[in-house]
């Protein structure tokens, strides 16, 4: 098993500009998750989905949207890039939501 | 509110004495914790987790965590430190019944031979 893979690696944004981070999972896990994370902050969480079609709100979930239209993916959208954004972006996944959370390599994002 | 607090934003031992990585949490009901290692440029890694049980979990990497429901503590432990343990660990408990995580800031540990 791949386990979590997440796409791109690196990215630079204009500000203004948008994209979507892939998050794939392979585990067929109920539960998958976006965090941020921030130096000496921890992760924050963005958003989370407990099935295919069913998504809420984190603790940070302003200037970003998910969609889950499958088991396996749970991609995140940043529509209009601001420098607070600047981050690296981790995507986990859980069969449920007592089960250990599996993490992605991440994504490291700098809006300029 | 729920909440994980990481007094120690780094810990320096010298290679082969005990490591302690501190944690404290914030929970109303069970609590489930766990701790998490980040190297350099990867992702979260999974070391441990209490769920209920023994109050002395013992996880990956030799690495042992110590639920001390009184002092609402869940110290990370080893007995022996290794070069290769430096890196980031997190402390983090689960909020609510979405499996929500909330971490601490974080603690970098420094291993010198």
């Amino acid at each position: 098993n791949a386990g979590v893979t997440q796409t791109p690696k690196f990215r630079i944004l204009k500000i203004g500009q948008s994209m979507t981070l892939q998050c794939t999972q392979d585990m067929n896990h109920n539960y998958m998750y976006w965090y941020r994370q921030d130096p000496g902050m921890g992760l924050k969480l963005i958003y989370y989905s407990v099935g295919a079609g069913i998504t809420d709100k984190g603790e940070v979930p302003n200037g970003y949207n998910v969609s889950r239209s499958t088991t396996e993916d749970f991609p995140l959208r940043l529509e209009l890039a601001a420098p607070s954004q600047t981050s690296v972006y981790f995507c986990a996944s859980s069969y449920y939501e007592r089960e250990t959370q599996y993490f992605g390599p991440g994504t490291r994002l700098l809006v300029l | 509110a729920q909440s994980v607090a990481q007094p120690e934003d780094q810990v320096n031992v010298a290679e082969g004495n005990p490591l302690t990585v501190k944690c404290t949490y914030s929970v109303s009901g069970n609590p489930y914790l766990f701790w998490y290692v980040q190297y350099p440029n990867r992702g979260l890694q999974f070391l441990l987790k209490y769920i209920t049980g023994d109050n002395l979990v013992k996880g990956s990497y030799g690495f042992e965590a110590e639920f001390n429901k009184s002092q609402t503590s869940f110290h990370l432990k080893k007995p022996s430190a290794l070069v290769s343990d430096s890196a980031l660990y997190f402390c983090a408990v689960r909020s609510g019944n979405t499996g929500k995580l909330i971490f601490g800031q974080g603690t970098t540990l420094q291993v010198k031979p």
